[in-house]
């Protein structure tokens, strides 16, 4: 079956823009899961969503960093006034339920790279 | 959450088994200890998870001491496709924390 996409797989971008990343999780998936990973780390929690709302948001970096799930299924990560520093690849994931530790399925994620 | 600690790599040669042990000192009663392995360009892929004694799957086994500070994920007759960074995880399933905390990992390089 579909797993987890993301789109655009490669962002370049120049300093000062505004990006949007996309994610479409797996059918029926009500979890997703923001991580951005930097090179020789593990990914870094970002935002989780429980259906349409931010249920927890506690990784968001800055204000500059927002993401909605305006139907409870393909999620927009937005980035305004892009840095060198965001530069990274960010990864989606969603799961099955809302309990803690459901399997998480990973997409193949976003290379943002800001020039 | 509970820290963790890996080795940063690790080499092995094919057709050996593979074990690749995690530190967790101040495991919580209520954790688990799950790993995921995540190859080049792609997103972590879960992988085995415990709570004590051994768990074993089609893909790996991991075992856990009666202590729980520690866990080693065991890979039988590893192949050149199992290269990866291998990454060790330890929270609570029922508790409020939904993410994932990840640690820097540790990179598995098998040779031919």
């Amino acid at each position: 079956g579909a797993g987890v996409s993301q789109t655009p797989s490669n962002k370049v971008t120049e300093k000062g823009k505004y990006v949007e990343l996309r994610c479409d999780p797996i059918s029926g998936h009500t979890a997703l899961y923001w991580y951005r990973q930097s090179l020789g780390q593990g990914p870094e929690f970002l935002i989780y969503f429980q259906g349409t709302g931010a249920a927890d948001d506690s990784g968001l970096p800055n204000d500059r960093f927002f993401a909605v799930r305006p139907e409870g299924s393909v999620s927009t990560l937005k980035i305004q006034r892009t840095e060198r520093g965001d530069s990274a690849v960010y990864l989606c994931a969603s799961s099955l339920g809302a309990g803690g530790y459901n399997e998480q399925f990973f997409g193949p994620g976003t290379r943002l790279t800001v020039l | 959450l509970a820290k963790t600690t890996q080795p940063i790599s690790m080499d092995s040669y094919e057709g050996q088994e593979v074990n690749i042990t995690c530190s967790h000192n101040n495991i919580a009663t209520n954790d688990y200890i799950t790993w995921y392995q995540q190859f080049p360009s792609q997103g972590p892929r879960f992988i085995i998870q415990g709570y004590k004694t051994k768990v074993t799957n089609e893909v790996a086994s991991l075992f856990i001491p009666a202590d729980r500070k520690s866990s080693t994920l065991s890979l039988p007759r590893v192949s050149l496709s199992d290269t990866a960074v291998y990454y060790c995880l330890v929270g609570d399933p029922s508790g409020s924390a939904r993410q994932l905390t990840f640690g820097s990992g540790t990179q598995l390089t098998v040779l031919p």
